[in-house]
């Protein structure tokens, strides 16, 4: 079946460093979502990205959409405390409208 | 709006005990899945459902059973409870439709097994 991957599991980086995490699949996705968890609370949707080579912001986070739809990365500019938490990535199985399957995600940590 | 409800939000359970972990919707949504996420691992599905009378195993289902007899509801059985299930449980549900197909996670359920 489909595999989502994120490697590393953990980062830590220095308050104010920026941060990169990737995402990879084993297949051509159609769309990919990222998803953010605070520690103790529930994941919450950030952002879906559908177009080859799409890019998108919200703030300080920009993801963007390889061109081949078959990995994504989310880049966060001078990292903020507020950003602790682990980070998901998921696709659809098959097609655009199937379950979504996560990858482990990176918990990231930001030293003040 | 509440979205994803799930009781209770924190329970202990002696081993070999049953419980059912509720889960209710109130956005009409399709899909519903059930997680559990061990401390810091990433989500395992354990069961998820398309729709009204309708389940399937997700990754781990093993000494768990569910239900889906109304779109709102899709309890999550423990039988014969177990130190390996103690985890933190969601629940989420999911629309698809035109494309989108965004998850709503509950806030979860933290089970404990002594």
């Amino acid at each position: 079946g489909q595999q989502v991957m994120q490697i590393p599991q953990y980062q830590h980086v220095q308050e104010g460093e920026d941060f990169t995490t990737y995402c990879n699949s084993s297949t051509t996705l159609s769309n990919i979502q990222w998803y953010k968890q605070r520690p103790g609370g529930h994941p919450v949707f950030l952002i879906q990205l559908v177009k080859s080579g799409e890019v998108k912001k919200q703030k300080r986070l920009t993801f963007q959409f390889g061109e081949a739809k078959k990995n994504s990365s989310l880049h966060i500019t001078a990292t903020q405390t507020t950003d602790v938490g682990t980070y998901f990535c998921a696709g659809p199985d098959t097609g655009a409208n199937s379950k979504l399957t996560f990858g482990k995600g990176i918990t990231l940590s930001v030293r003040p | 709006n509440a979205g994803v409800t799930q009781t209770p939000k924190f329970r202990i359970l002696k081993i070999g005990q049953s419980m059912t972990l509720q889960c209710a919707q109130d956005m009409n949504h399709n899909y519903m899945y059930w997680y559990r996420q061990d401390p810091g691992m990433g989500l395992k599905l354990i069961y998820y459902s398309v729709g009204a009378g309708i389940t399937d195993k997700g990754e781990v289902p093993n000494g768990y059973n569910v239900s889906r007899s109304t779109t709102e509801d899709f309890p999550l059985r423990l039988e014969l409870a177990a130190p390996s299930q103690t985890s933190v449980y969601f629940c989420a549900t999911q629309l698809l439709s035109e494309g989108r197909n965004t998850i709503y996670f509950g806030e979860g359920s933290w089970l404990t097994v002594v």
